[in-house]
């Protein structure tokens, strides 16, 4: 089973749709959790941070259930621009503190 | 935008010669990391790096080697490259020692080995 799993995609949806991704994550030791963005053929760049009582930035809102071991982003009122791949994230716990492991990334296209 | 940088952009090399990937930040950064990354597929950490004179294997075993002599520059180093090496190696930074932080990550190169 791998450490952290989403649905890969490809989420093909139109300008101004509401998209969720959703992920899991196995190593309950974690204790950071992130999404990712990554545009085709880029390096990846921080979208948000993950925190227990849900946080929001602008359009998107990620939440975090430890207890199911489970991250959601939303995104609100998508834009021809949000079209990327959304990696989630989650730290290694114990020695390895601050490295990070990705997910495979969940591909989204937004289209006019 | 971030501050880290790699070179070269792009390499296709032969079998059998030896390369090496640069990267460097200007952050001041403690940690810093390599990643391996196919088209498709998620990130795997190959080497990190608290600080000047520390390097650490990553989750993923690579033949690659790395070195730490100075805190901005972190080169990644393939004595015989091979087929099996191609792929796009990503480099990245971070702070240490506050938790685990935002990694910043530069533009990749990748590698095609003939």
């Amino acid at each position: 089973r791998k450490e952290v799993e989403q649905d890969p995609g490809p989420f093909n949806v139109p300008e101004g749709a509401t998209v969720a991704f959703n992920c899991t994550y196995s190593n309950s030791a974690s204790q950071s959790f992130f999404w990712y963005r990554q545009d085709c053929r880029k390096e990846p760049k921080l979208l948000m941070s993950v925190y227990s009582s849900g946080n929001e930035d602008g359009r998107f809102t990620a939440q975090l259930n430890r207890a199911s071991q489970y991250i959601s982003l939303l995104i609100r009122d998508s834009k021809l621009s949000d079209s990327a791949t959304y990696l989630c994230v989650t730290s290694r716990g114990g020695g390895s503190q601050g490295n990070l492991i990705f997910g495979k990334g969940t591909k989204l296209s937004v289209k006019p | 935008e971030a501050d880290i940088y790699q070179t070269p952009r792009y390499l296709v090399i032969g079998t059998g010669k030896k390369i090496t990937l640069e990267c460097s930040q200007t952050m001041g950064h403690d940690k810093m990391y390599w990643y391996q990354q196919d088209p498709g597929m998620e990130l795997h950490l190959i080497h990190y790096s608290y600080g000047v004179n520390s390097t650490e294997k990553g989750d993923l075993s690579s033949e690659s080697t790395v070195s730490r002599i100075r805190t901005e520059h972190f080169p990644l180093t393939l004595e015989s490259a091979r087929p099996s090496h191609t792929s796009q190696y990503l480099c990245a930074s971070s702070e240490w020692g506050k938790g685990v932080n935002e990694q910043f990550f530069g533009p990749g190169t990748r590698l095609t080995v003939l």
